[in-house]
Formats: C-alpha cells, structure tokens, sequence
C-alpha cells in the first residue's frame, strides 16, 4: 500500500531565502510523480509533473527531484517571495493503479 | 476558460439532505477523479472514471455516495441522506492517458466545500 509523507509538516521562512521540500513515498514503482500547490480554499494547482524516467523537472524558480529507488523527491523553491506562500503537497500512483496517493502537505509562510 | 469546472463552489445542507456535485472536466481528458480534503489533511481519493467506466472505488465510497460519468464527459457525485461528517471539500480532477502512455498531468477544479448543520 502506497504511502506519501511530507516534511516539514509547516515551514517559515524570511523572504530571499532558498528552502527545500520532502516529499518520501513507501512503493518505489511508479510512473510519476506530481507537485502541487493549494492556497487556502482553493483548488490544486500542478506545479511540476516528473516522469519515472526523469531525475528531475525544472519550471522558473522551482526545481524537483526524484529519485526512486530511495522512495524520495524534494522541490526546491529558489529566492522564495511571499506570494510563494501556500500549501505544497505531492501525489504519486498507488501500486497497480492510476489513483494518486497525496501527502499532507507543507504549509510554506514566507515573510516580507 | 479551459481548466476543470466544479458547481456548486458552496454548498450548506441540512443533515440528512441529499446533495450533487458536477465537475465539467477539460475537454479532451478521458480520466476523471474525485477526492475529498478535509482541513489540514491532503486530499483522499474516492473514484475515477476512464472515460465512461468507474474503474476503481476506495472503501472510503459508503453506500450513500455515488458517481457517475454518463458520457465520458461531465461527472456528477451525490451524497444521499448527508451526515455531519460529510462535511469537507470535494476536488474533483482529471488527465489524458495515451493509449501508449501511463503517464497524465492532473489537474484540478476549484473544489466544491459542502457544510453539513
């Protein structure tokens, strides 16, 4: 059974500052994995998708990383600003399905 | 605009009140989720569809919900005889798989928040 755990479970940060999200998942056979960032109320919205045969996804200031045999990908938010301020959660396939399986999040404050 | 539509965005119903929710996915995706979110908890999959066939249910799906997809197009979930701990946010969400492909990006709606009283 897939489980995806997410660390920290909240990070506060001033801003200008380089910070690194965990993202750790029990089943390494997978085909992708997603990031994805929810502001309070909202809806997800997909920040990167990494293919299995991918080690890592670059869009703007973030940069994600995986790696499977260690059951492990990390998003990295370069210069982060306040508006980078929101819930950052990742999701990967449950084994022998195409059901996503999401962690509980990272809730990222980034003070002005 | 072209994304994943929800309606209602809110919903408040009486315990007990039976209640649906649409999704309009993006148009040329062939695969439809549903999950539920509670607060401060990542989102929980309930079912989806590829294209007009519900491949997969999570335990989670009691007797009183269902879903369907009718045309492999829009979806609807509805709640029947609602409870207090109905109460949540409902995503709904969906992709294109390739027929030479497992691979889909996900993407999702706004959400529909349901308050049962």
């Amino acid at each position: 059974k897939q489980e995806v755990t997410q660390i920290p479970a909240a990070l506060s940060v001033p801003e200008g500052e380089n910070l690194v999200l965990n993202c750790s998942f029990t089943d390494s056979a997978i085909y992708n994995l997603q990031w994805f960032r929810q502001d309070p109320g909202k809806g997800l919205t997909s920040l990167l998708l990494i293919q299995s045969s991918q080690r890592e996804q670059t869009s703007g200031r973030l940069n994600a990383s995986l790696d499977k045999s260690s059951g492990r990908s990390t998003l990295y938010i370069a210069a982060s600003q306040p508006g980078d301020s929101a819930t950052y959660l990742c999701a990967v396939p449950s084994s022998g399905t195409y059901k996503y399986i999401f962690g509980t999040g990272t809730r990222l404050k980034v003070l002005a | 605009d072209t994304g994943v539509s929800q309606d209602p965005r809110h919903k408040i119903t009486k315990r007990g009140q039976n209640v649906t929710f649409r999704c309009d996915p993006i148009s040329e995706h062939n695969r439809l989720y549903w999950y539920r979110q509670t607060l401060g908890q990542g989102p929980e999959f309930l079912t989806y569809f590829q294209n007009e066939a519900q491949l997969e249910k999570s335990r989670l799906l009691s007797d009183r919900f269902s879903a369907e997809r009718p045309k492999g197009s829009f979806s609807t979930l509805e709640i029947q005889r609602t409870e207090q701990g109905d109460s949540a946010m409902y995503l709904c969400a969906s992709s294109f798989r390739a027929w030479h492909s497992d691979t889909g990006e996900l993407f999702f709606g706004e959400g529909s928040r349901l308050t049962v009283l």
